[in-house]
């Protein structure tokens, strides 16, 4: 079964700070997708950046990157140059495909960031 | 409007009430999603709709009951609900086959079952 892991159920970090999520998944397949979502407070699901699993080349959106290890099955997403706006839960997902996608989640890391 | 809408927002209900969720997306995509979000735990699917078809029930009690009327439209059908079904209730959508692959998500209805 295809499961995601986020060990961290809290962190914080600086304004203006780096911080790290981590994130490890499991699966037997070999195509497939890697995710990273943020809901804030307003609860609406936003995508913050994803990874397909066969690029190498880790994806990066503007002050988001992530660390794919496609080996070890961890997808780390790191935060640069933390804002007050980044509070929030960030969730993990894997989708894959069997006639249709079907999104999982990790339980999900609450960030904080303090002024 | 835009994106994927959820009414209503908030829902307080009876155990022995009938109630039922929306959602609507306006992205053209083809499939639709309902996932149930408790505290601690991972969002769970409960089900897929592909092209109006149901795909995956994933294990999900017969109180909850979704309809898929067309590729735009989904529902769930709530009856004698337990508390223990409180929850946020996520729609979302996607376009399987396509180079967009994210699921976009609704704001979620917050269901109370008192």
């Amino acid at each position: 079964a295809q499961t995601v892991t986020q060990s961290q159920p809290e962190m914080s970090v600086q304004e203006a700070e780096t911080v790290t999520l981590s994130c490890t998944y499991d699966t037997s397949e070999s195509n497939y997708y890697l995710f990273w979502y943020k809901q804030p407070p307003s609860r609406q699901m936003i995508l913050v950046i994803r990874q397909e699993a066969y690029k190498q080349q880790n994806a990066t959106e503007n002050r988001f990157s992530v660390n794919f290890q496609k080996a070890a099955k961890s997808f780390s997403l790191k935060i640069s140059d933390s804002q007050l706006g980044d509070t929030a839960m960030y969730f993990c997902a894997f989708s894959y495909t069997s006639g249709t996608y079907k999104y999982i989640f990790g339980t999900g890391t609450r960030l904080k960031v303090l002024a | 409007e835009t994106g994927v809408t959820q009414t209503p927002r908030h829902l307080v209900m009876g155990m022995t009430n009938k109630k039922s969720l929306k959602c609507e997306q306006h992205l053209g995509h083809n499939a639709m999603y309902w996932y149930k979000q408790s505290a601690k735990k991972p969002l769970e699917l409960m089900f897929v709709y592909n092209f109006k078809e149901q795909t995956e029930n994933n294990s999900v009690p017969s109180r909850f009951s979704p309809e898929c009327p067309n590729s735009s439209h989904l529902f769930l059908h709530l009856h004698t609900l337990q508390p223990e079904d409180s929850a946020l209730y996520l729609c979302a959508s996607s376009q399987t086959g396509g180079k967009n692959t994210e699921a976009f998500f609704g704001q979620g209805t917050r269901l109370t079952v008192v």
